[in-house]
């Protein structure tokens, strides 16, 4: 079974700029997690997806979303770039029930 | 509010010896919990869940974790440890919040095994 696949792998932008990451869960799931992971904050919760839903999002400025597909791929966005949104994105996926989740190796961003 | 706390930032601990890792938690009704390990660039992988049943949890690469309920704690431990178990471990717990399926993680810490 294939798991959580995140593209791209890594990415430059600059400040002002947009980026958009994709992540495909394993077959099967439905629930769709996004993480944002920095070295002084450590993993913060940005948004689930379920079943084309958002069900939760964390305390992230509307500058950061998201969306799910009929076929359970998701995306989330990240518009107007600060140099503080340096991180690693992390996308996990799982049933939508109280299980663990499967995360992808992440997608890194450096803004310049 | 569902927490949960890694009290310590580094553990070292030498090849062979018994390692433990700490996590307290704070849930208001009964806990999901869950530890993860992370290898440098890479994505965190699922090495035990706690749900209900044995407070004695086995989970992979021969790790296991005692739930203590009265403690409110939830250790991460392993016999003998191996230097290829360096890498930064998570402490998670499921939030229980009405129609809330988010999870919250502990800041991690770093295990260094030394040869």
């Amino acid at each position: 079974k294939a798991g959580v696949t995140q593209t791209p792998r890594y990415l430059i932008k600059t400040r002002g700029q947009q980026v958009t990451l994709s992540c495909s869960p394993i077959s099967g799931h439905r629930s769709v997690s996004w993480y944002q992971q920095t070295p002084g904050q450590g993993l913060q919760f940005l948004f689930e997806y379920f079943s084309e839903t958002q069900r939760n999002k964390g305390n992230f400025p509307g500058r950061f979303s998201g969306r799910q597909f009929s076929n359970s791929r998701s995306e989330m966005n990240v518009s107007t770039l600060e140099l503080g949104d340096s991180a690693l994105y992390l996308c996990a996926s799982g049933p939508g029930t109280a299980g663990e989740l499967f995360f992808g190796e992440g997608s890194r961003l450096t803004v310049l | 509010a569902q927490s949960v706390a890694q009290p310590e930032d580094q553990v070292n601990v030498a090849e062979g010896n018994p390692l433990t890792v700490k996590c307290t938690y704070s849930v208001s009704g009964n806990p999901y919990l869950f530890w993860y390990v992370q290898y440098p660039n890479r994505g965190l992988q699922f090495l035990l869940k706690y749900i209900t049943g044995d407070n004695l949890v086995k989970g992979s690469y021969g790790f296991e974790a005692e739930f203590n309920k009265s403690q409110t704690s939830f250790h991460l431990k392993k016999p003998s440890a191996l230097v290829s178990d360096s890498a930064l471990y998570f402490c998670a717990v499921r939030d229980e919040g009405r129609g809330t399926y988010k999870y919250i993680f502990g800041t991690g810490t770093r295990l260094k095994v030394l040869a």
